[in-house]
């Protein structure tokens, strides 16, 4: 089992320029989460996703960003246009049951750095 | 505002000592609580949960203690071991079968050989 694949695991650009993050989750998992990590606010839920529809979006810090499920192995995270305040690390998870938080399988994470 | 509170950024334990790592929450509706381990360059990986309707959960080395009238939970690793030496995340829950996690900043601990 491959887990959760995140690409790039770095990215450097500068302000105003568009950013992609992609998750593959692990096969036959249904729930998919992005996450990003912070120093002064830890790990924060940004959206996820069940059985390709999102669920809960209230983490999403505002319109420059969106996420897209368009199918079980595939995902994005975008950010348009992106800032500096953006730079953290980003996590996608996924799960094999709804509602089950033991099985929130991690990726790698990315890293993004916005100069 | 940070529901999930870790206070420590980092902690320092001898190998073989007892490591303790707390976590305090504010939301009184939080009922089931887990910790995450997390390597560098590596994402956060599941260590042990408990419900509040227990006060102690355990598992090999690892312990968790929950007192929900002080909101507040406690990992304990006995004995430590180098391998032990990570960022440890507290995070949180409104009910068991709720996907959506708080997670705390989280704690550093290094093990000292």
């Amino acid at each position: 089992d491959a887990g959760v694949i995140q690409s790039p695991r770095h990215e450097v650009t500068e302000m105003g320029q568009e950013v992609t993050l992609r998750c593959k989750p692990i096969s036959g998992h249904n729930s998919l989460f992005w996450y990003r990590q912070t120093m002064m606010r830890g790990l924060e839920l940004l959206i996820y996703f069940n059985n390709n529809v999102p669920i809960d979006d209230s983490g999403m810090p505002e319109d420059r960003f969106s996420a897209k499920m368009p199918n079980a192995s595939f995902s994005t995270l975008k950010i348009q246009p992106s800032e500096p305040r953006d730079s953290a690390v980003y996590f996608c998870a996924s799960s094999a049951t709804s509602g089950y938080q033991e099985t929130q399988y991690f990726g790698p994470g990315t890293r993004l750095l916005v100069l | 505002d940070q529901q999930v509170k870790q206070n420590s950024p980092s902690l320092s334990v001898q190998e073989g000592r007892i490591s303790i790592l707390n976590c305090d929450y504010t939301n009184s509706m939080f009922d089931y609580f887990l910790w995450y381990k997390k390597y560098p360059a590596e994402g956060p990986t599941f260590l042990i949960s408990i419900s509040s309707i227990k006060d102690k959960n355990e598992d090999g080395r690892f312990t968790v203690f929950l007192n929900k009238s002080a909101k507040h939970l406690s990992l304990h690793i006995v004995p430590s071991q180098p391998g032990d030496s990570a960022v440890y995340f507290c995070a949180a829950s409104v009910s068991f079968g709720n996907e959506k996690l708080t997670f705390g900043t989280g704690t550093r601990l290094t093990i000292i050989p």
